[in-house]
């Protein structure tokens, strides 16, 4: 079936660095790619969608200039957490879609972010 | 933004128990709802994707209903077994891409 590899799944920081998370789809190519993040208590909530080649659409409240995307190829994606802060600490989880499976939406394992 | 919820919250259930969980939605430009199951340190697992009210899906001893005109799921695990504890999802869909999760029910079972 279809994978999505994320890396890492848990990365401590320092205040005021960057990090990046990576996705990769295994063995289908994703042209479509879904960022979320997940407070403590709370649902899963879109942040950005990238479509590979093209500039990500992100949703309201989300900083563009602090949570960039990249969707270089089709089976890769990055979010890099820029200047990162105690409140960005989160769980980061990527999803991306199949180009030919039907409805198919497949999932990371999710980034643990803590910023100290 | 669209409120998903789902109920319970958490359930506590003895191995051999059936039981079920909610998802009610706003059923006006329903796409699909998807169920996952979710384990700790996991990727979530897809588990049902429907679209049509009155839908049915089943995979062993796990289904799942849909009532898309009063916006809601049910997802029913007959005879849970530990293997079954997790944290439930669903997600609703009201356009082709963008999606909505409600905020789970984790599920324990107990030996």
């Amino acid at each position: 079936g279809a994978v999505v590899s994320q890396h890492p799944s848990w990365v401590i920081c320092k205040s005021g660095t960057s990090v990046k998370i990576e996705c990769r789809s295994l063995d289908f190519q994703a042209t479509t790619m879904f960022w979320y993040r997940q407070f403590p208590k709370q649902s899963l909530m879109l942040m950005a969608t990238s479509n590979e080649g093209s500039k990500a659409t992100y949703e309201q409240g989300v900083e563009k200039d602090k949570f960039l995307i990249n969707h270089a190829s089709l089976t890769l994606s990055t979010l890099t957490v820029t200047s990162a802060h105690p409140e960005d600490s989160s769980f980061y989880i990527c999803s991306a879609r199949a180009t030919t499976i039907s409805y198919g939406y497949t999932f990371g394992s999710g980034t643990r972010l803590t910023v100290v | 933004i669209l409120n998903v919820e789902q109920s319970p919250q958490s359930l506590h259930v003895q191995e051999g128990d059936s039981t079920n969980f909610t998802c009610s939605f706003p059923s006006s430009n329903f796409y699909a709802l998807h169920w996952y199951r979710w384990e700790t340190a996991k990727s979530p697992e897809a588990l049902f994707v429907m679209t049509l009210n009155g839908d049915e899906k089943k995979k062993g001893r796990i289904s799942a209903t849909l009532n898309t005109k009063e916006g809601y799921s049910y997802l029913y695990i007959k005879g849970s077994q530990p293997e079954d504890s997790a944290t439930y999802l669903c997600a609703c869909q009201y356009n082709f891409n963008k999606f909505y999760f409600g905020s789970g029910t984790k599920l324990n079972v107990k030996p």
